[in-house]
């Protein structure tokens, strides 16, 4: 099984502040990976598509990036609908997710 | 617009079955790959199985294979996934979601069903 580890697992940040998770594959998974945005009580959101692509209404300050092991995602100015928990996921054998990493405010 | 509607909460003894239907609106279920994603409190997202849109096979987690049956019924536009043998360890939020396509991830989600094990 592809294993998945986010870093860090909780990151406290302000309003406008750029924002950097990392995630890292096991084995390479060339750029089949994802990400999500979920908030308590709600189910996972999709961010971001195939490592860098922003799924249709997703706001713009959101990006990816990366391929093979490691990836990450960018959120260039915080807003504050923007703490939640975030999710990467492999889809390149079946799928697997990372721990998730929370996003509060600092 | 894509909508996967989920069936309600459940309570269940240990050792008992519970299943969870996800009814698709906006499409036809035979059109978009359906997946099963379970969430236990506190713990990572845990994907469970997977129904192919075009073929109709359905691929199951090892960790899952021969507790969990998923099943679909295209004329009601309904998926269905079954947890036999229930341990206080299922406990969790079981969600449904679809792909437009494998290129996409999973685009769309059911607003997930909590299933509670305990005596």
């Amino acid at each position: 099984d592809i294993q998945m580890t986010q870093s860090p697992s909780t990151l406290s940040a302000s309003v406008g502040d750029r924002v950097t998770i990392t995630c890292r594959a096991s084995q390479s998974i060339s750029t089949w990976l994802a990400w999500y945005q979920q908030k308590p009580g709600k189910a996972p959101n999709l961010l971001i598509y195939k490592a860098s692509s922003l799924e249709s209404g997703v706001p713009s300050r959101f990006s990816g990036s990366g391929s093979g092991t490691e990836f990450t995602l960018t959120i260039s100015s915080l807003q504050p609908d923007d703490f939640a928990t975030y999710y990467c996921q492999q889809y390149h054998t079946y799928w697997t997710f990372g721990q998730g990493t929370r996003v509060e405010i600092k | 617009q894509v909508q996967l509607v989920q069936s309600g909460a459940e309570v269940k003894k240990p050792g008992a079955s519970a299943k969870v239907s996800c009814k698709a609106s906006g499409y036809t279920s035979t059109t978009y790959d359906i997946y099963w994603v379970r969430q236990a409190p506190g713990q990572r997202l845990e994907w469970m199985g997977w129904i192919n849109a075009a073929n109709g096979k359905i691929k199951y987690s090892q960790k899952f294979q021969g507790r969990v049956t998923i099943t679909r019924d295209t004329s009601a536009s309904t998926a269905s996934m079954e947890v036999s043998s229930l341990t206080s360890e299922d406990t969790a939020v079981y969600y449904c979601a679809s792909s437009r396509g494998h290129f996409y991830g999973m685009d769309v989600w059911g607003q997930g069903t909590t299933v509670t094990v305990s005596s």
